[in-house]
């Protein structure tokens, strides 16, 4: 297996620009997860899919982010308009939960970093 | 709200001797609880667990404990290596929920 797969690897932008992050998790897991890494606020989660349907964005810190999931295989991860503060790595995880196995692990991508100037 | 914090943002230790990190929580509805590794370019990956119905699990060379009353837990790793230097997040669920609730990191170093 793969594992789970994250694109870009690294992202320069400049502001105001409008940045897409791609992910593919692990085929067959159900789960679906973004989270941002930052060094002021280590590993936060900004929203997560289950069985492609978005369960907690709670965690998008504005409406400047957004993501979807149009099948099992992809999501993606946009910001628009992109502002410095949005520099940090971006991970994806997915993990299976099924009802015989609630606490699977989640497994992650290598990230995506984004630096906007 | 910081509810699950890690708050050494450093540790060095030398080869052979043990490694402690702790890991503190504010959410009494947190049951579940695991540790993550990351090395640099890396994501996260797994590396052991425990449930609130426990207070210690072991996988060779690293153990975590659990203090329920005290919302604390700790990851002992004996003995470190100098492969064991990374970062380490504590993470915790709440009962069915599916997103975990990560601390800040860790930054173990291990001195040969």
């Amino acid at each position: 297996d793969a594992g789970v797969i994250q694109s870009p690897r690294h992202e320069v932008t400049e502001m105001g620009q409008e940045v897409t992050l791609r992910c593919k998790p692990i085929s067959g897991h159900n789960s679906l997860f973004w989270y941002r890494q930052t060094m002021m606020r280590g590993l936060e989660l900004l929203i997560y899919f289950n069985n492609n349907v978005p369960i907690d964005d709670s965690g998008m810190p504005e409406d400047r982010f957004s993501a979807k999931m149009p099948n099992a295989s992809f999501s993606t991860l946009k910001i628009q308009p992109s502002e410095p503060r949005d520099s940090a790595v971006y991970f994806c995880a997915s993990s299976l939960r099924t009802s015989g196995s609630p606490n699977n692990e989640q497994f992650f991508g290598p990230g995506t970093r984004l630096t906007v100037l | 709200d910081q509810q699950v914090k890690q708050n050494s943002p450093s540790l060095s230790v030398q080869e052979g001797r043990i490694s402690i990190l702790n890991c503190d929580y504010t959410n009494s509805m947190f049951d579940y609880f695991l540790w993550y590794k990351k090395y640099p370019a890396e994501g996260p990956t797994f590396l052991i667990s425990i449930s609130s119905i426990k207070d210690k699990n072991e996988d060779g060379r690293f153990t975590v404990f659990l203090n329920k009353s005290a919302k604390h837990l700790s990851l002992h790793i004996v003995p470190s290596q100098p492969g064991d230097s990374a970062v380490y997040f504590c993470a915790a669920r709440a009962g069915s929920a599916r997103q975990l609730t990560f601390g800040s990191g860790t930054q173990l170093t291990v001195l040969p």
